[in-house]
């Protein structure tokens, strides 16, 4: 099975700042990789998919990169509804597989 | 508009087996496969299994292999998730997700609102 890895586990930033979170997968997953937001009590929302596509209504704020093995989300200028955790996942190969989550915390 | 509506909240014996229902509205049933994942407390994401309703194939994460079984109803658009021989460590929220595709890259959306199973 493959193992997503994200970093930081936990990140307290203001409104504005440009904010990064990582993702690294145990093996090349090519492109396969989504992102997907979740606040406190919700379901996940899928925000980018195939690594670098917007899903329909998210923010351009929101931006992804990467290939292989490692990934990147992006947000340009946090806004107070960004805080939240936000889940990698590959589905390059069965089991599906997500990273452990970055929570996105108010500074 | 799409939407994935679950069954209530649970509260299950250990050794007991418990059935959650996913409904489907605002598209096709039969043209997208349906994912199981769940959420315990302070543990990721974990993936159990996905039905195609359309033909009704399954199939089914190894750590559950034997313990979950998913099935569908074409006629009320709802998919379900059984899962068995419940002991506490299966205390979570359970979700079913749609899966789409784009650019030959699966992912998951909508979400349904999920239903939290207690193991007590």
């Amino acid at each position: 099975d493959i193992q997503m890895t994200q970093s930081p586990s936990s990140l307290s930033a203001s409104v504005g700042d440009r904010v990064t979170i990582t993702c690294r997968a145990s093996q090349s997953i090519s492109k396969y990789l989504n992102w997907y937001q979740q606040k406190s009590g919700k379901a996940p929302k899928l925000l980018l998919l195939a690594a670098s596509t917007l899903q329909s209504g998210v923010p351009s704020r929101f931006s992804g990169s990467g290939s292989g093995t490692e990934f990147t989300l992006t947000i340009s200028s946090l806004q107070p509804e960004d805080f939240a955790t936000y889940f990698c996942q590959q589905t390059y190969s069965t089991p599906p597989s997500f990273g452990g989550g970055t929570k996105v915390e108010i500074k | 508009q799409v939407q994935l509506e679950q069954s209530g909240a649970e509260v299950k014996k250990p050794g007991a087996s418990v059935k959650v229902s996913c409904k489907a509205s605002g598209y096709m049933f039969t043209s997208y496969a349906i994912h199981w994942v769940r959420q315990a407390p302070g543990q990721r994401l974990e993936w159990m299994g996905w039905i195609n309703p359309g033909s009704g194939n399954t199939k089914y994460s190894q750590k559950f292999q034997g313990r979950v079984t998913i099935t569908r109803d074409t006629s009320a658009s709802t998919a379900y998730m059984e899962l068995s021989s419940l002991r506490s460590e299966d205390t979570a929220v359970y979700y079913c997700a749609r899966e789409i595709t784009m650019k030959l890259v699966a992912a998951f959306d909508p979400w349904g609102q999920g239903t939290l199973v207690t193991v007590s």
